[in-house]
């Protein structure tokens, strides 16, 4: 079956520590876009990519970091650098970069850093 | 990157009611509006994509419409049933998706 995959659905982490989230998608989408929700907060854009090899900041990059060098896969890292990185994170897909068809979402993935 | 407002952000309604919200967005490098429905425990699923100023769609009971004009969209729900409890979120496209807080409706019967 045709999907995103986002792993692994829980994820808990000691303070200080570096930790990839993946996702994995066999659809053939040109763009991939990590969001993180917060409660209240609703989906903010981490790092968005449209094309392999090339990725942009969204709203709230900073203690992130992601790579696409690959068009089926877009890791993304949540760094000690990040104050706050207890929250749930959110990966989709589009087939075009512009945008004007459906995205389509992994399950994702709730991270606890303790 | 759009700044992109839902209101309400939140609803309780009786089954049967209709009802509606509210998307706003920057006029301004605009290519797309995006609703989404979220339900618990679930991935969000793609309801409408809306490219063109005076857009409708419908898809049974739920039905949309699109200004581009003046930057805003309307999502409306006619006889809401609880299987349509869900966070409901729209999404401006410019040169990335940018979603709003979202509306979170509760039906009860």
């Amino acid at each position: 079956d045709g999907g995103i995959t986002q792993s692994p659905k829980y994820l808990f982490r000691k303070e200080g520590q570096n930790v990839t989230l993946s996702c994995e998608q066999n659809l053939n989408h040109d763009a991939m876009y990590w969001y993180r929700q917060d409660p209240g907060q609703g989906l903010r854009l981490i790092y968005y990519s449209q094309i392999v090899n090339d990725f942009q900041k969204g709203d709230i990059a900073e203690g992130y970091s992601v790579s696409r060098e690959k068009k089926e896969s877009f890791p993304l890292t949540v760094t000690s650098a990040q104050k706050n990185p207890t929250a749930f994170y959110l990966c989709a897909s589009s087939i075009y970069s512009n945008l004007n068809t459906e995205a389509f979402f992994g399950q994702g993935t709730r991270l606890t850093v303790v | 990157i759009l700044n992109v407002e839902q209101s309400p952000q939140s609803l309780h309604v009786q089954e049967g009611d209709s009802t509606n919200f509210t998307c706003s967005f920057p006029s301004s490098n605009f290519y797309a509006l995006h609703w989404y429905r979220w339900e618990t425990a679930k991935s969000p699923e793609a309801l409408f994509v809306m490219t063109l100023n005076g857009d409708e769609k419908k898809k049974g009971r739920i039905s949309a419409t699109l200004n581009t004009k003046e930057g805003y969209s309307y999502l409306y729900i006619k006889g809401s049933q609880p299987e349509d409890s869900a966070t409901y979120l729209c999404a401006a496209a410019g040169t990335a998706l940018i979603f709003g807080k979202g509306t979170t409706l509760s039906v009860s019967s």
